[in-house]
């Protein structure tokens, strides 16, 4: 399968912007997304982006996609203690018909 | 308002006893989805369906199968839970392969 690699860790404090960064090595990616894992619970989608796109922003989060370096980030600005989770970024390919995750960045926001 | 709803949300069992999970689904997808997760890492497939098309992971134990009776539902069967098997199973539907997925809140699953 396709590698889709994250730091797992990851400190800010509250108030601060958080960047999480992920990697991955499928050239065909169509949909690259980011979700949110609290503890306990299932996976919340937070945002995607469509490959042939550099960035989006929602809110408090911008999406950065760099194509030819296939990286991706997630910038929360003004982290508060709520968004303390796992993040899972993930790719889709329509040619394989598959969705890959990455590894999941632990984010632990300091009060 | 939820889209995909996983019962129980916290099942204990004991070891070699069969236990199904349930997940449902109000978004008509077409696609339905099994993930294992274990502490710290990242949810691991263990079949989907398309439609009633079921697809094995290559990997995936015998000892699990599942069920799609309809669209909307979704049953995973585990024969005879090992302890290796305790792990939060999450449920995820799309309208079509490799499209979005959405999750439920997962079925929390002790094995005694």
């Amino acid at each position: 399968g396709e590698d889709v690699e994250q730091s797992l860790f990851l400190s800010v404090r509250e108030g601060d912007s958080s960047v999480i960064n992920c990697t991955y090595t499928d050239s065909s990616s169509t949909y690259l997304y980011w979700y949110k894992q609290e503890p306990g619970a299932g996976l919340q989608l937070l945002t995607y982006i469509f490959s042939n796109m550099d960035m989006k922003q929602d809110q408090r989060l911008t999406v950065l996609l760099n194509k030819k370096d296939k990286h991706l980030s997630l910038r929360i600005a003004d982290t508060q203690t709520g968004d303390s989770a796992i993040y899972f970024c993930a790719e889709s390919s329509l040619t394989g018909n598959q969705f890959y995750f990455g590894t999941g960045t632990s984010l632990t926001v300091i009060p | 308002d939820a889209m995909v709803i996983q019962n129980p949300r916290y099942q204990v069992t004991q070891f070699g006893k069969p236990v199904t999970l349930s997940c449902s689904q109000t978004l008509n997808h077409n696609v339905m989805y099994w993930y294992q997760q274990k502490s710290s890492q990242a949810p691991k497939l263990l079949f989907h369906y398309y439609d009633k098309d079921f697809n094995n992971e290559a990997d995936t134990p015998d000892n699990f199968q599942s069920r799609r009776p309809n669209t909307s539902f979704c049953f995973l069967d585990i024969r005879s839970p090992g302890l290796g098997d305790a792990a939060m199973y999450l449920c995820a539907t799309s309208r079509d392969r490799a499209d979005t997925q959405y999750f439920g809140p997962g079925t929390r699953l002790t094995v005694l």
